[in-house]
């Protein structure tokens, strides 16, 4: 059965730092690429950060470029996000998603539970 | 990148059809064919409909269809459903190499 299991969500202060992780199991996870999507609740979707199969490359949103960071570690099967100078905008719920691989769309066929980042003093 | 355009509201009672339009540049939606549609139920996760603007994956109903034309992707739903009630995302590809989302749709079933 496939999982996905976020942490790492908390309450930090504006300017401060998060790293999430996102434990897999369940699936050879070296063959799938992943995501992040955030969604503040009762809100939109928005599609945060993709890293390929071998993580060799990224990207990122420009509302987090050069603030995130998307990581894998395939020995641990696990994929993180690396957030910096945090805003109160980046308040949401954070999900990772894994990629079916069909094509090169955004086609995530299983996600994670989320967990919540709050951005407060 | 902004967000894909997206009707705030769709309805439409049980065996009719409906289309949600997801409006984008030629920097997305009008640049490639990898559009994407995601059904999301409340406090669930969202299920992938159709990816590569018009197939479905395995198991999901083809009364969900989806087509492109110039900047503008659409999603139909045939024979509505009770369980259609939901919000409805759109993604595209970017020429960023990056995805952006649509800004949701909320069908109401009648």
């Amino acid at each position: 059965e496939v999982q996905l299991v976020e942490s790492g969500g908390g309450l930090v202060q504006p300017g401060g730092s998060l790293r999430l992780s996102c434990a897999a199991s369940g699936f050879t996870f070296s063959s799938h690429w992943m995501h992040w999507v955030r969604q503040v609740p009762g809100k939109g979707l928005v599609w945060v950060a993709r890293i390929n199969n071998d993580g060799s490359n990224t990207g990122h949103a420009d509302s987090v470029k050069g603030r995130f960071t998307i990581s894998r570690d395939n020995a641990k099967n696990t994929v993180y996000l690396e957030m910096n100078s945090l805003r109160a905008e980046d308040t949401a719920v954070y999900y990772c998603a894994r990629d079916a691989g069909y094509s090169f769309g955004f086609e995530a066929d299983f996600w994670g539970q989320g967990t919540l980042v709050t951005v407060s003093s | 990148q902004s967000a894909l355009a997206q009707p705030a509201s769709v309805s439409g009672s049980p065996g009719q059809s409906i289309t949600i339009s997801c409006t984008g540049t030629s920097s997305d939606v009008g640049r490639n064919n990898f559009v994407t549609w995601y059904r999301q139920h409340p406090g669930q996760a969202p299920k992938l409909l159709i990816y590569d603007v018009t197939i479905r994956p395995s198991g999901v109903s083809d009364r969900f269809s989806g087509s492109k034309s110039g900047n503008t992707a659409s999603l139909t739903i045939s024979g509505l459903q009770p369980d259609d009630e939901a919000d409805y995302y759109c993604t595209s590809y970017t020429t960023s190499s990056i995805y952006v989302f649509g800004t949701g749709t909320e069908v109401t079933v009648l």
